[in-house]
């Protein structure tokens, strides 16, 4: 069965320096991978995607993830934290092996970029 | 703005009670997902619609319900509602099932007292 695993419930950051938010997923074949930021009172925002090719992707606000197959990894990763990146992040897996169309969700983890 | 639009906002109601919920992919998507975002239960998966078809089922209770309709949009429906009820309901959409991301909806918040 699929899982996603976010083993940071909180993480912070001072503004400038960079961050880091940990992923890791297990699935049954080749994984799809997701990141989402949800803002207070906000609905998820699609931040990048992993499908296949270069293991570093870039995405929206100047995220960008590391995928790593031999670790199972898709850490989230910024180089200069803003304090408005403050937010909760999702990391989330598709399946496509099983067919299962729907993205899991790991558990969020709570970014606070201190001024 | 996501293009993935959901009604109401807000729902207070009580136990025991019926509710609907409302959401409009966005134009083009075929696919359309129900989550739900409690505090302790983080974010569940509870079922997919693409074209009108069922397509995956996830944690969601027998008093849960859904359809899509013709015109893709799609409601949740929640019956003989709980206190334990009461969260944020996300509807998301995408086109093509598997390669692209879903884009999701503000979320409509209930709350049962």
């Amino acid at each position: 069965a699929q899982s996603v695993a976010q083993p940071e419930d909180q993480v912070n950051v001072a503004e400038g320096n960079p961050l880091t938010v940990k992923c890791t997923y297990s699935v049954s074949g080749n994984p799809y991978l997701f990141w989402y930021v949800q803002y207070p009172n906000r609905g998820l925002q699609f931040l990048l995607k992993y499908i296949t090719g270069d293991n570093l992707v870039k995405g929206s606000y100047g995220f960008e993830a590391e995928f790593n197959k031999s670790q199972t990894s898709f850490h989230l990763k910024k180089p200069s934290a803003l304090v408005s990146d403050s937010a909760l992040y999702f990391c989330a897996v598709r399946d496509i092996k099983t067919g299962a169309n729907n993205l899991f969700f790991g558990t969020g983890t709570r970014l606070t970029v201190i001024p | 703005d996501s293009g993935v639009t959901q009604t109401p906002k807000h729902l207070i109601t009580a136990t025991g009670q019926r509710v609907t919920l409302r959401c409009s992919p966005r134009s083009g998507d075929l696919s359309v997902y129900w989550y739900q975002q409690s505090l302790d239960q983080g974010l569940q998966f509870l079922i997919q619609y693409y074209n009108g078809e069922e397509r995956a089922k996830g944690n969601i209770l027998e008093r849960f319900s859904a359809q899509q309709f013709p015109d893709l949009h799609s409601e949740l429906n929640l019956s003989s509602l709980e206190l334990g009820d009461s969260a944020l309901y996300f509807c998301a959409s995408s086109h093509r099932e598997m390669n692209t991301e879903a884009f999701f909806g503000q979320g409509t918040r209930l709350t049962v007292v």
